[in-house]
């Protein structure tokens, strides 16, 4: 089945500086890579998602970047905020009725 | 308002009680799941149903059990609670052919 890790676990980032958040999967099949964000004591949220046919995708500070050839895919924060601070959760499947496969989360602290 | 409920949202029980946690969701969703939330962030998928009288198990195995009988219910069972299974447990849903998961808010169980 597939795998996917994620790093770094935990980042800490200055207030206005950027953030990324790394992923790597398995399986060369799997087309559908959404991020999900948990800040603490809520439920996780989809922020943003990309499919395999597209490299980048952007929404305001937010951006995911993909690369099939390394099976790899980033999520990127720019001028990071106190909001930010939350665990972030990537995920990778095959789409249609393919169950997601979370990776490990990484807590991202904004400090101010 | 659609949103998918979780009741208790915390239950604190004794070793050896049997519980059911609730999860109803009013989106009309066929798919829906149950995931084990470790208190270090990892999420871990313990039983799924893409639609009534369909339940599989997860990647994680659960002493748990899990019914649908209706497409907007999804209540998850422990028969004989232990401090094993302490945790926090995510319901969510989706529709089907569509990957984005709708989680709800989460039970916190802690069995002493």
């Amino acid at each position: 089945g597939e795998n996917v890790e994620q790093h770094p676990s935990t980042l800490s980032v200055q207030e206005g500086d950027s953030a990324v958040i790394k992923c790597t999967y398995s399986d060369s099949a799997s087309n559908y890579f959404p991020w999900y964000k948990q800040e603490l004591g809520k439920r996780p949220q989809l922020i943003i998602d990309i499919r395999s046919n597209v490299g980048e995708k952007k929404d305001q500070r937010i951006a995911v970047t993909l690369n099939k050839t390394a099976k790899h895919f980033s999520l990127h924060i720019t001028e990071t905020q106190p909001e930010d601070s939350a665990v972030y959760f990537c995920a990778a499947s095959m789409g249609g009725n393919e169950k997601l496969t979370f990776g490990t989360g990484t807590r991202l602290t904004i400090i101010p | 308002e659609a949103d998918i409920y979780q009741t208790p949202r915390y239950l604190v029980i004794g070793t050896g009680k049997k519980i059911t946690l609730e999860c109803s969701q009013t989106m009309g969703h066929d798919k829906m799941y149950w995931y084990q939330q470790d208190p270090g962030m990892e999420l871990h998928l313990i039983h799924y149903s893409y639609g009534v009288n369909s339940t599989e198990k997860g990647d994680l195995s659960s002493e748990s059990t899990v019914s649908r009988i209706r497409t907007e219910h999804f209540p998850l069972t422990l028969e004989s609670a232990r401090p094993s299974h302490t945790s926090q447990y995510l319901c969510a849903s989706s529709i089907g052919g569509r990957e984005k998961l709708f989680f709800g808010s989460g039970t916190q169980l802690s069995v002493l």
